[in-house]
């Protein structure tokens, strides 16, 4: 089976940095994915980790250790529009389908 | 931009009752996924599609069906809506060569009474 974790919910300052983590037990690994989904809207595609390593875009970073099944997303300069659900998801190698996790709700107060 | 299409926002359905839920892209993409997302679950996979009449089930495909005619247009069909079919739908598609991000319609919040 495929098991995605990441926590429920944080907590943080306008102008702060956070960090949402990812943990997962897949059958197979073809990548990980961070989605961002506002209340009422669509997911929106953030980022893509394959390999090992820091991923850097913009304000928002994606790190993956494939060897601890472990990524996380740092967001930097924390803005009130940040506040929304952050969806960690898996290609577990088959076709294109993803596994999704729960997501995390982040809410940026001042 | 990919743009993903959902028929409707919002839809009241009666239990027993037929239900079509359509979904079109824009972008020739070969793959199309129907998601139900419930609070506390996260989004689960129906059903998916990588190329026209191929279908494929997801983790949670009981009580529904899918066709794909066109490769555009991708529908999820509730064959005999139960209440705890209340969700909300996401359609998405993807280009066929892996991996790649998926684009996200803005869903369909649909009730059963």
């Amino acid at each position: 089976g495929q098991n995605i974790d990441q926590p429920t919910e944080m907590t943080a300052t306008e102008g702060a940095i956070v960090q949402i983590n990812c943990t997962y037990q897949t059958s197979g690994f073809n990548g990980l994915f961070w989605y961002q989904q506002h209340a009422g809207e669509a997911p929106t595609f953030l980022s893509y980790n394959v390999l090992d390593g820091l991923e850097e875009k913009g304000r928002f970073s994606s790190f993956l250790s494939r060897s601890k099944g472990y990524s996380y997303l740092l967001l930097k300069e924390l803005q009130m529009k940040d506040s929304a659900s952050y969806l960690c998801a898996v290609n577990p190698g088959t076709a294109s389908k993803l596994t999704f996790g729960t997501g995390t709700r982040l809410q940026v107060t001042l | 931009d990919v743009k993903v299409t959902q028929s409707s926002r919002y839809l009241v359905k009666r239990t027993g009752e037929k239900v079509f839920l359509e979904c079109v892209q824009d972008m020739d993409h070969e793959n199309m996924f129907w998601y139900r997302q419930d609070p506390g679950l996260g989004l689960r996979l129906i059903y998916f599609s990588y190329d026209v009449k191929m279908k494929e089930k997801g983790d949670i495909p009981e009580g529904y069906s899918v066709s794909r005619e066109k490769k555009e247009r991708f529908s999820l069909i509730l064959e005999s809506a139960s209440t705890n079919q209340t969700s909300m739908y996401l359609c998405a598609s993807s280009p066929y060569r892996d991996p790649q991000p998926q684009h996200f319609g803005d869903g369909t919040r649909l009730s059963i009474l």
